[in-house]
């Protein structure tokens, strides 16, 4: 079947430090990878994607790539901010057959001054 | 446009009440969805909506009914809910359209609707 395995947390980091939560999955054939975002007290936010093998997705100096041999989506930013303290989701979907979407557990992340 | 908008953002009901939660997307999206929350968990899918017909109702207790009135609303009643049905609640919806190379099968979240059963 498909899943998401997710390093447990919570993590905790001083700003300014490198950060790696990673995610790792199982599925039949080519699914898309997603990291979401969630802050405190609000809903799921789109971090980045890829939807290939070998992509890259980035944003807001976050970056994971979809490595097909090794069956990964490591999330990684070189130099977190106190802003970043959220919890992270990997998750994947197949999209070409049919609403399946399944999430990783959850990452919780404080960046202390 | 390309938000989920979810009301009330918070409800706090008590366990005879009947109160709806309400999500509107505006992207053209075929497949909405309702997903429960727990505080650092992941969603627990609820129900989906694929062309506004119900598709996937993962054993829901029958206190959460959901209705797609059309393509653009999607709402969850709730009825003689229980303290443990206190949770976030989030809409979220998704391209749908099955077999188009274009759909990534991306979900965009609202910002979820924070009930809380007395």
């Amino acid at each position: 079947g498909n899943s998401v395995t997710q390093m447990e947390g919570p993590v905790t980091l001083s700003e300014e430090a490198f950060l790696t939560i990673n995610c790792t999955y199982t599925a039949t054939g080519y699914p898309s990878l997603f990291w979401y975002v969630q802050y405190p007290g609000e809903g799921l936010q789109l971090l980045l994607k890829a939807t290939k093998a070998d992509d890259k997705g980035s944003n807001k100096g976050f970056e994971a790539t979809y490595r097909k041999e090794t069956t990964s989506f490591h999330l990684e930013k070189g130099s977190v901010q106190v802003s970043d303290s959220a919890v992270y989701f990997c998750a994947l979907s197949k999209p070409l057959t049919g609403n399946q979407f399944y999430f990783g557990t959850g990452t919780s992340l404080t960046v202390i001054p | 446009d390309t938000e989920v908008t979810q009301t009330p953002k918070h409800l706090v009901m008590g366990m005879t009440n009947k109160k709806s939660l309400k999500c509107e997307q505006h992207m053209g999206h075929r497949a909405m969805y309702w997903y429960k929350q727990k505080a650092k968990k992941p969603p627990e899918l609820m129900f989906v909506y694929s062309y506004e017909k119900l598709s996937i109702n993962e054993s829901v207790p029958s206190r959460f009914s959901p209705e797609c009135p059309n393509s653009s609303l999607l709402n969850l009643h709730l009825h003689a809910l229980q303290p443990e049905d206190s949770a976030l609640y989030l809409c979220a919806s998704s391209q749908g359209v099955w077999r188009a190379v274009m759909d990534t099968g991306e979900l965009f979240f609202g910002e979820g609707s924070r009930l809380t059963v007395l």
